[in-house]
């Protein structure tokens, strides 16, 4: 079983739709929680980080559940703008991150 | 300072032929780290340096697979004996002890190699 755990997609989804994206982990030693973004052809870069108290930024909502070892994305109001690859990454004791393969979210209009 | 610097951007190279890649990362940040990339996956964690020292591996790096970072600045990746399935992105991201809890590490354009 793979560390971090997403549906590729693709999610196809109308301006303004809420979609949200889970990811599961198994190392329950894990530390730190984020979600990164990566456009096509580009790197990744940093989304947000993700709290068991959960994290809002704007549109985008993170939430951690440890007990069920999760953790979601939420994007109210989607924007075309939004369509890209969502990364969730995970980071053990030592801090090297460990990324899912990425959930791919189309926006169209 | 204007983030993590790969070089080359694309490096196409024959199977069985050496080529070597080069990270400058953020200046203060003291951890760099290198990733390959395939199409429709998610970066895979080949190795770990923490200054100068290499303090984690993956199983991914075979002895084909070398990287250094002589003096706790840029660092290097080698593949020698190129084979088609090294074909990928090779991905560097450095951070700082600071900025590393709160997921603040820095990717580079990444470098793009082709084994033909």
């Amino acid at each position: 079983r793979k560390e971090v755990e997403q549906d590729p997609g693709p999610f196809n989804v109308p301006e303004g739709a809420t979609v949200a994206f889970n990811c599961t982990y198994s190392n329950s030693a894990s530390q730190s929680f984020f979600w990164y973004r990566q456009d096509c052809r580009k790197e990744p870069k940093l989304l947000m980080s993700v709290y068991s108290s959960g994290n809002e930024d704007g549109r985008f909502t993170a939430q951690l559940n440890r007990a069920s070892q999760y953790i979601s994305l939420l994007i109210r109001d989607s924007k075309l703008s939004d369509s890209a690859t969502y990364l969730c990454v995970r980071a053990g004791g030592s801090y090297i991150p460990t990324f899912g393969r990425g959930t791919s979210l189309i926006v169209h209009p | 300072d204007t983030g993590v610097s790969q070089n080359p951007r694309h490096k196409i190279t024959k199977r069985g032929q050496n080529v070597t890649f080069r990270c400058d990362p953020i200046s203060e940040h003291n951890r760099l780290y290198w990733y390959r990339q395939t199409l429709g996956q998610g970066p895979e964690f080949l190795t770990y340096f923490q200054n100068e020292a290499q303090l984690e591996k993956s199983r991914l790096l075979s002895d084909r697979f070398s990287a250094e970072r002589p003096k706790g600045s840029f660092s290097t990746l080698e593949i020698q004996r190129t084979e088609q399935g090294d074909s990928a992105m090779y991905l560097c991201a450095s951070s700082s002890t600071q900025t590393t809890g709160q997921g603040g590490y820095t990717f580079g354009s990444g470098t793009r190699l082709t084994v033909v």
